[in-house]
Order: structure tokens, then sequence, then C-alpha cells
């Protein structure tokens, strides 16, 4: 079965300053990867996975991440945050059969001006 | 395009109550889930359905929880009764059907269990 960690559970950073969220996954077979991001009082939305291809996925609002087979890892990244980027983002694996997603903890990214 | 609807968004009962919520996923839709949030943890799968049969109900406390989705369309997910630790966010999802096709969430019933 698979299982995904984030060792943060909470990350303080500055407005307009780099962050980057961590997430390993430990999987048998070939996965599927996601990162999903829940504002307060909301349900989560997708924002971004990886599927195959290209390791490199990036969201339309200037977050990234790169799958890294090899340290079974799927950091999320974005060069400048915005306050606006306050929320609690979830890593989430499912492995490419039927499988369920399972989710990771998560982390709570705190963004202060 | 409406999203995933969830009522109620919040409910408080005593243990040993019965309690139930209901979801309507985005139209077209054939795969629902209901999964529990508890506070500090992820979103765990409760139960998929494919239309209106299940898929996955492995992680269903069975002898309490119970789940339908009798006309493949909106379902209904129940706790009878409830106790202290199902005190959680009950999200709802749906995707159309396939394996990796994206889950698109509602906002959650948080139900406080005293």
């Amino acid at each position: 079965a698979q299982s995904v960690t984030q060792l943060d559970s909470q990350v303080p950073v500055f407005e307009e300053a780099p962050v980057e969220l961590r997430c390993n996954y430990s999987s048998s077979v070939s996965v599927y990867l996601f990162w999903y991001v829940q504002y307060p009082n909301q349900g989560l939305q997708l924002l971004l996975k990886y599927l195959s291809g290209s390791t490199l996925v990036e969201s339309i609002n200037g977050f990234e991440a790169e799958f890294n087979k090899s340290q079974t890892s799927f950091h999320l990244r974005k060069p400048s945050v915005h306050i606006s980027d306050t929320a609690e983002y979830f890593c989430a694996v499912k492995n490419t059969g039927f499988q369920k997603l399972v989710f990771g903890t998560g982390t709570r990214l705190l963004v202060s001006p | 395009e409406a999203g995933v609807a969830q009522s109620p968004r919040y409910k408080i009962i005593e243990k040993r109550q019965s309690v139930a919520f209901w979801c309507n996923p985005i139209s077209g839709h054939a795969t629902l889930y209901w999964y529990q949030q508890i506070l500090g943890q992820g979103p765990k799968l409760l139960i998929q359905f494919q239309n209106n049969g299940v898929v996955d109900d492995s992680q269903l406390p069975k002898d309490r929880f119970s789940a339908e989705r009798l006309k493949g369309v909106d379902s209904t997910l129940k706790i009878q009764p409830a106790k202290l630790e199902d005190s959680a966010v009950y999200l709802c999802a749906s995707s159309i059907a396939g394996s990796y096709n994206e889950q698109f969430f509602g906002p959650g019933t948080r139900l406080t269990v005293l």
C-alpha cells in the first residue's frame, strides 16, 4: 500500500520569500502524484498533478512541483509567495491502477507581511 | 458549472445520536467519494461509488456508518450511533470515471460529537 509523508506541519514565511513544502511517498508500483490546497472553510482544490512525462509540473498561480523517482519525492515550490497563498497544502498519491487516493497529513503555509 | 454541494455545513450532536449528511455531485460525474478528515490529519477515504455501486468501502466502519447512492446521483452518509471520535469534517468529492481523473471536492460538513 502507498503512503505519504509531509514532515512539516506548519511553514511560516514572509511575503515575497520563496517556499518549499516537502512531500515524500512510498509505493511499490508506479504512481500518480497530486498537490491539493485547502483554504479556510473551503473544500480541497487540485493545485497540480504528475501523471507521466515531464517531471516538472506547474500550476497557474506560480507553484511548481518536481517528481523525483529516485528520492520518492514530490516537493512543492514557489519562488515568491503572496498573503493569499496562506492555506493548508496536502500531498496525495495514487497508484496507476484503481487504488484510492492517499493523502498526507498536510502542511499549513502561513504567509505574513 | 455548479460544484459539489453538501449539507448541512455544520452539525453538533451528542454521542449515541444519529446524523446524516447529503451530497450532490457535479452533473455527469459517475464516481462519488466520501472522506473523513479528522483535525490535524489528511482526508481518509470512507467509501467510493461508481454510479450506484460500491467500489471501495474497506475503511468504512460498517457497524455504525452507512452510505447509499440509490439513483447514481446524490448520496447520503449516515452515522448511527455517533461516537466522540467521529468528530471530523466529512468531505464529498466526485469525478468522471477513470483512474486518474481529478476529484472535485465539496465544502464539507463539520461534525462535532459532544
